[in-house]
C-alpha cells in the first residue's frame, strides 16, 4: 500500500525559505502513471494546490505561488522536494503532499492517496 | 483565472440524500473530483473522473457533471459521512489545479 510521509522544520522564520520532503514508500516514484503533488491549507480554511512533479522533473506551479516555488525530485530516494522562499505568516499552514493521478502530461487528475500532513508555522 | 463554486454548509438527516454542487464555468467539459476530509485528517479522495470511486469508498458515494455544476451524492447518509467536502479540477489553459472552497456536510 502506498504510503507518503512529509518532514521538514515546524517553524520558519518569516523572509527565510520553507523547506519538506515527501518520502514516498510501498510504491515507485518513477511510474508513469503519476505526478507527486503539493498542497497546503492554513488553519480553518481550504485547500490549496502548490505544485505537481513527475519523475522527470516535468512541473506544474500554482502562478500565484510560482516566483517562490521550487519543487525537485529525487528518484534514488524515492522523495520528492518542496522549496518555498521569502515566506510570511500567510505561508503557515498544513502541508500536505500527494499522489497526482496523470492520464497525459497535458491532462492530470485527482490526488490520492494523501500524507499525513505537516504544520509548518512562520514566525519569529 | 478558474473558480469553483461550493456552498459553505449543508445539512441532512441520517438516512436521507446529500447533494453538494460545485458550480464552475462549463464545468461539464473538465474532469471533477471529489475529497472528503474529517477534522484533523488528511483528505480522502471519494470520487474521481466526475463519477468513477476509488477502491474501498462505499457505493453510496456518486457524481455527476454537467453543464455548469458537478455534483455529489451520500446516498443514506451515517453520521460518519460529517466532514468537510472539496471539489476539484484539472484546468491545464491557466491555473492547472483547482479546488472548491469546501463544503461543511452536518448530519442533523
Amino acid at each position: 500500500q502506498l504510503q507518503l510521509q512529509e518532514s521538514g522544520p515546524g517553524l520558519v522564520k518569516p523572509s527565510e525559505t520553507l523547506s519538506l520532503t515527501c518520502t514516498v514508500s510501498g510504491g515507485s516514484i518513477s511510474s508513469s502513471s503519476y505526478y507527486w503533488g503539493w498542497i497546503r491549507q492554513p488553519p480553518g480554511k481550504g485547500l490549496e494546490w502548490i505544485g505537481s512533479i513527475y519523475y522527470s522533473g516535468s512541473t506544474y506551479y500554482n502562478p500565484s505561488l510560482k516566483s517562490r516555488v521550487t519543487i525537485s525530485v529525487d528518484t534514488s530516494k524515492n522523495q520528492f522536494s518542496l522549496k518555498l522562499s521569502s515566506v510570511t505568516a500567510a505561508d503557515t499552514a498544513v502541508y500536505y503532499c500527494a499522489r497526482h493521478l496523470r492520464y497525459f502530461d497535458w491532462l492530470l487528475g485527482g490526488f490520492d492517496p494523501w500524507g499525513q500532513g505537516t504544520l509548518v508555522t512562520v514566525s519569529s | 483565472s478558474y473558480v469553483l463554486t461550493q456552498p459553505p454548509s449543508v445539512s441532512v438527516a441520517p438516512g436521507k440524500t446529500a447533494r453538494i454542487t460545485c458550480g464552475g464555468n462549463n464545468i461539464g467539459s473538465k474532469s471533477v473530483h471529489w475529497y472528503q476530509q474529517k477534522p484533523g485528517q488528511a483528505p480522502v479522495l471519494v470520487i474521481y473522473y466526475d463519477s468513477d470511486r476509488p477502491s474501498g469508498i462505499p457505493e453510496r458515494f456518486s457524481g455527476s457533471n454537467s453543464g455548469n455544476t458537478a455534483t455529489l451524492t451520500i446516498s443514506r447518509v451515517e453520521a460518519g459521512d460529517e466532514a468537510d467536502y472539496y471539489c476539484q479540477v484539472w484546468d491545464s489553459s491557466s491555473d492547472p489545479v483547482v479546488f472548491g472552497g469546501g463544503t461543511k456536510l452536518t448530519v442533523l
